[in-house]
């Protein structure tokens, strides 16, 4: 399955866009890159999903390099209650999510 | 009202007492999931469900058993609680959307338990 490596923490002022990167250099042809966050111990929420084009919604935007071994999630304008663990997951065998230890994003005032 | 609801919310048992943890949810999803979290680390699988007449073990089931009783009911029992079982649980559910196997999961609030 494959494994996705994020960096552990990232500061973002208010208002500026937060871009949170993530590697899955070994990720197959057909899995799907998503995306969630966590505010404080609440239950993870969903934010996008992609396969190998860039995606939009209301919420954030996603982009995926070619070779697909990356990804970027962009929150255009970042605001106080953005502050959360954010989780890059591809979904691995028999529909498992395999979560990693995510990004730490505090956006600061 | 929450989509999926988990019962209690926090509970505190000693070592080798029998426990229950009790999710339901109204999104109508045939995929229920238990999870378990650890402090600073991500969400790992315990067991899941596709159906009622359908469960799978996921990652980390030693010590866990699950039944699941109708759509919309998932519990997750620990038959002998042990101290490294202390954990944040959670339940999620999702709809099965197709072909490319896409599943948005819906968690529920978590239930904080303490094994002492």
């Amino acid at each position: 399955d494959a494994k996705t490596t994020q960096p552990p923490s990232m500061d973002c002022a208010e208002g500026r866009a937060a871009n949170l990167p993530c590697n899955h250099s070994t990720i197959s042809g057909n899995e799907y890159v998503y995306w969630y966050r966590q505010i404080h111990s609440q239950g993870p929420q969903y934010i996008i999903h992609g396969l190998k084009n860039n995606e939009t919604n209301e919420m954030a935007s996603l982009i995926i390099t070619e070779d697909r071994k990356s990804s970027t999630l962009i929150l255009p304008h970042a605001t106080l209650r953005d502050t959360a663990v954010y989780y890059c997951i591809v979904k691995g065998s028999n529909y498992q999510l395999i979560w990693g230890a995510g990004t730490k994003l505090i956006i600061k005032p | 009202d929450a989509d999926v609801t988990q019962t209690p919310r926090n509970r505190i048992t000693k070592t080798g007492k029998r426990i229950m943890l009790e999710c339901s949810q109204t999104k109508g999803h045939d995929r229920m999931y238990w999870y378990r979290q650890d402090p600073g680390l991500g969400l790992r699988l315990i067991y899941y469900s596709f159906d009622v007449k359908d469960i799978n073990k996921g990652e980390i089931s030693d010590g866990y058993s699950v039944s699941r009783q109708a759509q919309a009911k998932f519990s997750l029992s620990l038959e002998s609680a042990i101290p490294n079982q202390t954990a944040l649980y959670f339940c999620a559910t999702s709809d099965f959307l197709g072909r490319d196997n896409y599943n948005e999961q819906f968690f529920g609030p978590g239930t904080r338990l303490t094994v002492l």
